[in-house]
């Protein structure tokens, strides 16, 4: 069963500070993607990380990908108030021949003024 | 492109009651899922269509949980009867090639 394992789970950080957050897998895929959800909205798709060493970057948020160390990680440069969500990586279980994402728990994301 | 329709947005229900949600996909994308997202954790997959064949509903509570996805477009999922444990939100989602998937707004289900 694939486990998906995001940490830290809360993170508050000042403005401009920059923060790193982890998610580790447990099985082989090479397809990762990050989703950002906002209180009571869905999820909004931030990036979608398709092979080893993919690295991609919108804004403040840059993501990477490390199949062989099954990490992906999500790095926010300079945070600013708009950034405080919930992240979420997921990771595209294709083990059973059937895509489906397995999600982590999520990171809560508070950036104070 | 319109996107993923869910509907009703909101639902209160009695425990032992039964209630219905539906979704309707992007035109085009061959296959659905249903999530379940209980607060403060992460969706999990219920139930995943490929056409109007399931491929896994390993995760389905079936005493108590169905789904349909009649014609390959459109799909209900049901809950009777429901528990109080079943109140969350619940996520539609469809992709058309496994290269990207695109969430609903979901339907935020409370049991009282």
């Amino acid at each position: 069963e694939l486990k998906v394992e995001q940490n830290p789970l809360f993170l508050s950080m000042q403005e401009g500070k920059n923060y790193t957050i982890y998610c580790n897998y447990s099985t082989t895929s090479d397809r990762l993607y990050w989703y950002r959800q906002d209180p009571g909205k869905s999820l909004e798709s931030l990036f979608v990380l398709l092979s080893n060493g993919a690295v991609k970057q919108e804004g403040r948020l840059m993501a990477s990908l490390d199949t062989k160390a099954r990490l992906s990680t999500l790095h926010i440069t300079a945070a600013v108030h708009d950034l405080s969500a919930t992240y979420f990586c997921a990771v595209d279980d294709s083990g059973a021949g059937s895509y489906q994402l397995t999600f982590g728990k999520g990171t809560k994301l508070s950036v104070i003024p | 492109e319109a996107g993923v329709a869910q509907s009703p947005r909101y639902k209160i229900i009695e425990k032992r009651q039964s209630v219905a949600f539906w979704c309707n996909p992007i035109s085009g994308h061959a296959t659905l899922y249903w999530y379940q997202q209980i607060l403060g954790q992460g969706p999990k997959l219920l139930i995943q269509f490929q056409n109007n064949g399931v491929v896994d509903d390993s995760q389905l509570p079936k005493d108590r949980f169905s789904a349909e996805r009649l014609k390959g477009v459109d799909s209900t999922l049901k809950i009777q009867p429901a528990k109080l444990e079943d109140s969350a939100v619940y996520l539609c989602a469809s992709s058309l090639n496994f290269h990207g998937y695109t969430f609903g707004s979901g339907t935020r289900l409370t049991v009282v």
